[in-house]
């Protein structure tokens, strides 16, 4: 139980254009999700904490209106990278978080998405 | 203001047995998770400290002092599959964790 799917895995693109990463809890209902970027060798940043049928809560200093993040359902979010440029590459990654499986209110993670904004 | 110190790499041989200490100053905290991270992978849960003390679980354990701000995750009978960065991740309330740089880890035949 607990697997959280990511996609794509890695996605090139062209400076201006934007990019949808989905985050998928496959096999459970996650009520908050969370959006993480992480620079090579870097720690991970978490970017905003995202809530089923509401709007995100952003880190200070994330644009929100560059990371665009939806909660549409109980086991999908989307962020989105408006007008990328190549200093928005990096690893993102997703987590969840759920109650009944997790027994230190512990995040399961996505295995990432690896951006390359050329 | 929110710090965590942890070594950035660490060799270690097969077989032997390797401490990585971890230092935090947070607005916060409920508890301390680790994480294990390989190369270009999401990390994966390894434990959570909430009380004082050692918790062991199999080849792992982690300790935590409150007071002091002070971690570390201990890995005995090293295996080359251990190689991978190790992240001290302080809860510092409700869902909210933090992660440290990370600590390589490189284990050697």
């Amino acid at each position: 139980g607990a697997v959280v799917s990511q996609h794509p895995s890695r996605v090139i693109c062209k400076s201006g254009t934007s990019v949808k990463i989905e985050c998928r809890s496959l096999d459970f209902q996650a009520t908050t999700m969370f959006w993480y970027r992480q620079f090579p060798k870097k720690s991970l940043m978490l970017m905003a904490t995202s809530n089923e049928g509401s709007k995100a809560t952003y880190e200070q200093g994330v644009e929100k209106d560059k990371f665009l993040i939806n909660h549409a359902s109980l086991t999908l979010s989307t962020l989105t990278v408006t007008s990328a440029h190549p200093e928005d590459s990096s690893f993102y990654i997703c987590s969840a978080f759920e109650g009944r499986l997790s027994s230190y209110n512990e995040q399961f993670f996505g295995p990432g998405t690896r951006l390359t904004v050329l | 203001g929110q710090n965590i110190d942890q070594p950035t790499e660490m060799t270690a041989t097969e077989g032997a047995i390797v401490q990585i200490n971890c230092t935090y100053q947070t607005s916060g905290f409920n508890g301390l998770f680790w994480y294990q991270q390989h190369a270009g992978e999401a990390p994966t849960f390894l434990s959570y400290n909430v009380l004082d003390g050692l918790e062991e679980k199999g080849r792992f354990s982690s300790f935590l002092s409150r007071s002091k701000g002070y971690s570390y995750l201990l890995l005995k009978e090293l295996q080359m599959k251990d190689s991978a960065s190790y992240l001290c991740a302080p809860n510092t309330g409700g869902f909210k964790t933090i992660f440290g740089a990370g600590t390589r880890l490189f284990v050697k035949a």
